[in-house]
């Protein structure tokens, strides 16, 4: 099946400083992706759906200018946590749509941790 | 608002059956997932509801109401792998997936 990928796994990094996640479609395209981020035993919160060509698309009280998403391709999505607080510590994961009604691919996700 | 409601927590024996139930207010229905996760892992796709009734795949069933806003998940002949958190989801009417908080299930030898 489908596979996503995410780089890295893990991260941890101090205060105020700012952290890239990339999200890669291995082996089919995606023009749309999602970004989540998910505090232990809460649910998935989608934070962003990142468009190929254009502008990302923001959940409400999601702050554009500190989840920077730029999809630079049509197998990749970055999200970039600037200036990040140990508030930001969280599990985030993308996922893409498959092509199905049903399909959604999960990348395997990052553990942040900011110090 | 959109809601889903699912137990918080259940707990079951090695080899018995379970059943986890959701129920959702959404604005809109476009189908109904199940999802399992693993701790520290993405979630993975179980099933997929879109009609009233049970779907049934191996050891794992779904089942839909629309018209109760209802659906749960079944688990037979349980195993110690299948100690998970289960996540239901619903597509709502612009097609964006609404999600449950998850149902941390624990398996008992």
């Amino acid at each position: 099946g489908a596979v996503v990928s995410q780089h890295p796994s893990r991260v941890i990094c101090k205060s105020g400083t700012s952290v890239k996640i990339e999200c890669r479609s291995l082996d089919f395209q995606a023009t749309t992706m999602f970004w989540y981020r998910q505090f232990p035993k809460k649910s998935l919160m989608l934070m962003a759906t990142s468009n190929e060509g254009s502008k990302a698309t923001y959940e409400q009280g999601v702050e554009k200018d500190k989840f920077l998403i730029n999809h630079a391709s049509l197998t990749l999505s970055t999200l970039t946590v600037t200036s990040a607080h140990p508030e930001d510590s969280s599990f985030y994961i993308c996922s893409a749509p498959g092509a199905g009604e049903t399909e959604q691919y999960f990348g395997p996700g990052t553990r942040l941790t900011v110090t | 608002g959109q809601n889903i409601d699912q137990p918080t927590e259940m707990t079951a024996t090695e080899g018995a059956i379970v059943q986890i139930n959701c129920t959702y207010q959404t604005s809109g229905f476009n189908g109904l997932f199940w999802y399992q996760q693993h701790a520290g892992e993405a979630p993975t796709f179980l099933s997929y509801n879109v009609l009233d009734g049970l779907e049934e795949k191996g050891r794992f069933s779904s089942f839909l109401s629309r018209s109760k806003g209802y659906s749960y998940l079944l688990l037979k002949e349980l195993q110690m792998k299948d100690s998970a958190s289960y996540l239901c989801a619903v597509k709502d009417s612009n097609y964006q997936l609404i999600w449950g908080a998850g149902t941390k299930l624990i398996i008992k030898p």
